[in-house]
């Protein structure tokens, strides 16, 4: 069955340092996102991507965030100047389009990025 | 801002008795899809319910969705071991794009 990977599945960091998170959607998916969910919390919404452009944010998804799809395959999520605070599983996820039946998301195993 | 919310946040059973949580958006969604996460694990896809007053079964799995297409709820019958894990609803705001909402998610555990 396709899945959507991610990598590293850890990633330690010191605060201040850039991080980028990979991703690999569903080959035949069009639309890609990230999420966020700190520990013990919810999974927040923080980006979706389509056509090669950002489609919608949230009001997590501030200046220091940036995505993109550098290649066919892979999806990316670079935090320019890591805080603590940004301490969280992130997942990506992909769905094959919008509309009922297919904006069904796919999510990733997640990084876990630690700012230390 | 979009809220939604679950309740309740935590629930213990004992194997074999039934469990219910709540979904409520502050606003019409468009669809509504249901997510289990097991501990430590990534959220994975169960259901989508669309249209209003939906009812789908899986199983021991009851999903509804509201007739104003704001609230729903997931019964499983008769729980087992294998059931534990955190159960969110998501879904996008009606006439939007893309962004999903997650709820707060309730986290199930069973005891054997």
């Amino acid at each position: 069955e396709p899945e959507v990977t991610q990598t590293p599945s850890h990633q330690v960091t010191q605060m201040g340092q850039e991080v980028i998170l990979r991703c690999v959607p569903i080959s035949n998916h069009l639309y890609f996102y990230w999420y966020r969910q700190i520990l013990g919390q919810k999974v927040e919404f923080l980006v979706s991507f389509y056509n090669n452009e950002i489609s919608e944010k949230s009001e997590i998804f501030d200046d220091q965030f940036s995505v993109e799809r550098p290649d066919g395959s892979n999806f990316t999520l670079k935090i320019r100047s890591t805080k603590l605070e940004d301490s969280a599983m992130y997942f990506c996820a992909s769905s094959e389009a919008l509309g009922a039946t297919k904006n069904i998301q796919y999510f990733g195993a997640g990084t876990r990025l630690s700012v230390l | 801002g979009q809220q939604v919310m679950q309740i309740p946040q935590y629930q213990h059973v004992q194997e074999g008795e039934d469990f219910t949580t709540y979904c409520n958006s502050s606003t019409t969604l468009s669809n509504i899809q249901w997510y289990k996460q097991r501990p430590g694990g990534h959220p994975v896809f169960l259901i989508q319910l669309v249209k209003s007053g939906e009812v789908k079964k899986q199983k021991r799995l009851t999903f509804q969705f509201g007739e104003a297409k704001k609230n729903s709820s997931l019964h499983i019958t008769a729980t087992q071991t294998t059931d534990v894990g955190t159960y969110f609803c998501a879904g996008p705001k009606l006439n939007t794009g893309n962004q999903f909402y997650f709820g707060t998610g309730t986290s199930l555990t069973v005891i054997p």
